[in-house]
């Protein structure tokens, strides 16, 4: 039984360029929610996804963040043109239904 | 709105002592509260939760913690530290109705031999 998986574990991406980070959940899990955490800081709500659906995106910043869960294949979050702010640590978590949630190892972002 | 205190940046303990991490929260209505360890360069691993019922919860490891609701707290403990215990706590909150973890900003936990 895999837990939460995600990929890249480690990416690298010049100022201008796009990143993407795949999560995917537990077995059975249709629920996803993505966080990031900052160096020094706690874990800050991003993005909360059903299956095709954005439930809650209110922590997400309002411009060239997107995140997409489609009917098939892993939760994608994207970050367009990023910047040397969006160095972070990206962790997914994913839960059967809105309760307990399990956490992925993680998309440690570095922009050079 | 929602918030988690983790009062601590560091809680330094010798192995066999007993351990104490503190959190408090504030929540509209009912709150569901958890614990969680973070290790160097990895994801967050579950202890344990409270979301109703019995005030003291039992979770992994031999961790346990005490709802205390007029406190507004939940302290996590442990009666007898072990050097493997050092890592990163994370107390988290959410409210009945809502869907994301607030989290506080962690506390790490220093185990001496």
């Amino acid at each position: 039984n895999a837990g939460v998986m995600q990929n890249p574990r480690h990416l690298v991406r010049r100022r201008g360029q796009e990143a993407r980070l795949r999560c995917s959940p537990m077995k059975g899990h249709s629920h996803v929610y993505w966080y990031r955490q900052l160096p020094e800081e706690g874990l800050k709500f991003m993005v909360y996804l059903q299956k095709e659906n954005i439930i809650d995106e209110s922590g997400m910043p309002k411009e060239r963040f997107s995140a997409e869960f489609p009917k098939e294949g892993p939760s994608i979050l994207r970050i367009q043109q990023v910047v040397r702010g969006d160095s972070a640590a990206y962790f997914c978590a994913s839960s059967p239904q809105s309760n307990e949630q399990f956490f992925g190892p993680g998309t440690r972002l570095t922009v050079l | 709105a929602q918030s988690v205190a983790q009062p601590e940046d560091q809680v330094n303990v010798a192995e066999g002592n007993p351990l104490t991490v503190k959190c408090t929260y504030s929540v509209s209505g009912n709150p569901y509260l958890f614990w969680y360890v973070q290790y160097p360069n990895r994801g967050l691993q579950f202890l344990l939760k409270y979301i109703t019922g019995d005030n003291l919860v039992k979770g992994s490891y031999g961790f346990e913690a005490e709802f205390n609701k007029s406190q507004t707290s939940f302290h996590l403990k442990k009666p007898s530290a072990l050097v493997s215990d050092s890592a990163l706590y994370f107390c988290a909150v959410r409210s009945e109705a809502g869907t994301a973890l607030i989290f506080g900003k962690g506390t790490t936990l220093s185990v001496s031999s």
